[in-house]
C-alpha cells in the first residue's frame, strides 16, 4: 500500500462548482497533515494544515478521519485560479513529510 | 516576505559529472530539507538536516549524494557522479519546526537538473 494515496484525476469542473478530493495514508502514527498546492513546474506551497476537528479557510475545507486514515479537501465556488495540482501531505513519525502523487484540478470557464 | 532561494535554476550536465545545487534557507529556520520531483511523478524526500547533521535520509540518498551547510547560510546538495536517472527538479525547503512537530515547509523554486 502506498504511504499516501490520491486519485490523480484530472478533475475538470466548471467555474462555481464544488469539488472534493480524497486521500488515504498508511501510517497510523502520522502526526501532521497538510494540503499543498503545486502549479505546473513550480514549487509546492502550503494551502492549509488539516486538524482532527476539521478546519475551514474561506472556500476551502479540510477534514481528517484518523480512524479511517483519510483526509479530504473541499473547494467551494471554484475559480479559474484554483486550477493546479493538490498534494496530500502526511508527516512520518520522524517528522519528514511524505507527499501523495497529487490530484490535478482544471477549472473551466 | 522571507523566502528560500535556490541556484542554479537549471543545470545541464554530462553523466558522471559532479553537480552542486545551492540553497539559502529562511534565515531563522533550523530544519532543512532536499526533495526531488522527477517529471510527472510525486515529490520525494531525499534528506533532512538539523543542527549541522543529517537527521534522516531516504533510500534515494545513497553514497553519491551529500549535503553540507558550509557557512551558516548556504545549504548545498552535491551529487558526485550524476546518472541519467538523477534528472529531476530538486527542491530545497526549510522549516522553523521539525521532528514530531513538523510544520509548514517553505520550498524554494527548485533547481532543474538535466543529465545527458
Amino acid at each position: 500500500r502506498k504511504e499516501v494515496e490520491q486519485d490523480p484525476g484530472p478533475f475538470n469542473v466548471p467555474e462555481g462548482a464544488t469539488v472534493a478530493f480524497n486521500c488515504t495514508y498508511s501510517n497510523s502514527a502520522s502526526q501532521s497533515f497538510f494540503w499543498y498546492r503545486q502549479d505546473c513546474r513550480k514549487e509546492p506551497k502550503l494551502l492549509m494544515s488539516v486538524y482532527s476537528s476539521g478546519n475551514e479557510d474561506g472556500r476551502f475545507t479540510a477534514q481528517l478521519n484518523r480512524a479511517s486514515q483519510y483526509i479530504s479537501l473541499l473547494i467551494r465556488d471554484s475559480k479559474l485560479s484554483d486550477s493546479a495540482t493538490y498534494l496530500c501531505v502526511v508527516s512520518s513519525n520522524t517528522g519528514k513529510l511524505i507527499f501523495g502523487q497529487g490530484t490535478t484540478l482544471q477549472v473551466k470557464p | 516576505e522571507p523566502e528560500v532561494t535556490q541556484t542554479p535554476s537549471h543545470q545541464v550536465t554530462q553523466m558522471g559529472q559532479e553537480v552542486i545545487l545551492r540553497c539559502v534557507p529562511i534565515s531563522n529556520h533550523l530544519y532543512f530539507y532536499w526533495y526531488r520531483q522527477i517529471l510527472g511523478q510525486k515529490v520525494e524526500f531525499l534528506v533532512s538536516f538539523y543542527n549541522n547533521e543529517i537527521s534522516e535520509k531516504s533510500e534515494i540518498f545513497d553514497d553519491q549524494f551529500s549535503v553540507e551547510r558550509p557557512d551558516g547560510s548556504n545549504f548545498t546538495l552535491k551529487i558526485r557522479s550524476t546518472k541519467l536517472e538523477d534528472s529531476a527538479m530538486y527542491f530545497c525547503a526549510s522549516s522553523g519546526t521539525g521532528g514530531a512537530d513538523t510544520g509548514e515547509l517553505f520550498f524554494g523554486e527548485g533547481s532543474r537538473l538535466t543529465v545527458l
